[in-house]
């Protein structure tokens, strides 16, 4: 069992181009969240979906976008990158939205 | 406002007891996560309180007093593999979680 994957790892983007990050679980998990750390503060929430089909915006949704056609997929979409994207994306999934939160990897993204 | 604050860094000695502390202010109270942060990796879950009191989990315990907002993370016979951030997130009413900025803890021999 993989857990929670995501891709790609790293990526330079140049600025405007468009974007998507890649998340998948196999946990069967059904709340779903994109946050962006950057040094110095805290984890933020972009967007979340609390089921398949839904989705929500959270504390710094401008810029990106998601959708959650099933269960185990949910794409962050940069639609036209700039610089102050830069930072490092986590994926988490929870079974439901009350129980913990478990984390990708991360996709270190640098936009110039 | 929400808001979670955690001491930015911390330095204990190998073999020693540490602990870190947290606050929150949370609109609505669903409980207080602590996550372990390795540079460079994801965050891995550590603890979780909703009830007042101390969860003890091997060399780990966290501590909780909802009246007065407060949570503390207690490690134990601290080993340099403890070297790490350590996270502090309250999930609000909402069922979002609001995290503190981190506490980095540097382990000394």
């Amino acid at each position: 069992i993989a857990g929670i994957t995501q891709a790609p790892t790293s990526q330079i983007l140049a600025a405007g181009r468009r974007m998507t990050l890649r998340c998948t679980q196999d946990m069967r998990h059904n709340a779903m969240y994109w946050y962006r750390q950057d040094l110095g503060l805290g984890l933020r929430l972009i967007h979340y979906s609390n089921t398949a089909g839904t989705t929500g915006k959270g504390e710094v949704p401008d810029g990106y976008s998601v959708s959650r056609a099933n269960t185990d997929d949910f794409p962050l979409t940069l639609a036209s990158a700039v610089p102050s994207q830069t930072s490092v994306y986590f994926c988490a999934s929870s079974a439901t939205v009350q129980e913990t939160q478990y984390f990708g990897p991360g996709t270190r993204l640098l936009v110039l | 406002g929400q808001n979670i604050d955690q001491p930015t860094e911390m330095t204990a000695t190998e073999g020693a007891i540490v602990q870190i502390n947290c606050t929150y202010q949370t609109s609505g109270f669903n409980g207080l996560f602590w996550y372990q942060q390795h540079a460079g990796e994801a965050p891995t879950f550590l603890s979780y309180n909703v009830l007042d009191g101390l969860e003890e989990k091997g060399r780990f315990s966290s501590f909780l007093s909802r009246s007065k907002g407060y949570s503390y993370l207690l490690l134990k016979e601290l080993q340099m593999k403890d070297s790490a951030s350590y996270l502090c997130a309250g999930l609000d009413s909402n069922y979002q979680l609001i995290w503190g900025a981190g506490t980095k803890l540097i382990i000394k021999p």
